[in-house]
């Protein structure tokens, strides 16, 4: 079956500006998390959401970061006055429950 | 709060041969999973394998096998019959069971970066 799916696969953007980041998980999964990949360094726990609701937000690391799960499927991670220490790779994963999470390919997040 | 180190930043080995990743952890969870992910350079994250911390026996994924040392905090993987597509980053990462403090979440060491020569 398809798997996690995150668009878009790269997004410049200036320093100032808002961006928005899309995953789509795998179907039926009810856990999906966030983490930020730099480069050279492992994934970093960003939010984790179980249904609708994030379980776990302690990653984000200040108020510029925030990420919405509506209806329990996609999700968007949004980050406000994007500064250059936020380019990153931005990975998410899916699990049915907590299990095995499976990841997306990332948006890799340049900001000049 | 949990810790994983991988002390090798790169290792070189034959195709054909195995070749083991070192890794390490500390966590204070009574109960834990541990997991090892590939990443090519295309940047995806492919799950290998995975060690619950009450598995008796070692587990095993075709070529992937982990030695789990439990009281050495230590989960290596090891790679048989190395071929040329083995050749990526790998992590290793480890994850509370349910009831331990931080469920859900994946914390990951720094990885090894794994080059298999012809």
């Amino acid at each position: 079956g398809a798997g996690v799916s995150q668009t878009p696969s790269n997004k410049v953007t200036e320093k100032g500006k808002y961006v928005e980041l899309r995953c789509d998980p795998i179907s039926g999964h009810t856990a999906l998390y966030w983490y930020r990949q730099s480069l050279g360094q492992g994934p970093e726990f960003l939010i984790y959401f179980q249904g609708t609701g994030a379980a776990d937000d302690s990653g984000l690391p200040n108020d510029r970061f925030f990420a919405v799960r509506p209806e329990g499927s996609v999700s968007t991670l949004k980050i406000q006055r994007t500064e250059r220490g936020d380019s990153a790779v931005y990975l998410c994963a899916s699990s049915p429950n907590t299990d095995t999470q499976y990841f997306g390919p990332g948006t890799r997040l340049t900001v000049l | 709060a949990q810790k994983i180190t991988q002390t090798q930043p790169g290792m070189f080995v034959q195709e054909k041969e195995a070749v083991t990743l070192d890794c390490t952890y500390d966590t204070s969870d009574q109960s834990y999973g541990l997991f090892w992910y590939k990443q090519p350079s295309s940047g995806e994250m492919i799950f290998l394998i995975y060690q619950g911390s009450y598995d008796e026996q070692n587990a095993t994924e075709g070529r992937y096998s982990l030695n789990f040392q439990k009281a050495r905090k230590s989960a290596n993987l090891v790679i048989s019959a190395s071929q040329l597509g083995d050749s990526a980053m790998y992590f290793c990462a480890m994850r509370p069971n349910a009831g331990g403090t931080s469920y859900g979440k994946l914390t990951f060491g720094q990885g090894t970066i794994l080059t298999v020569h012809p």
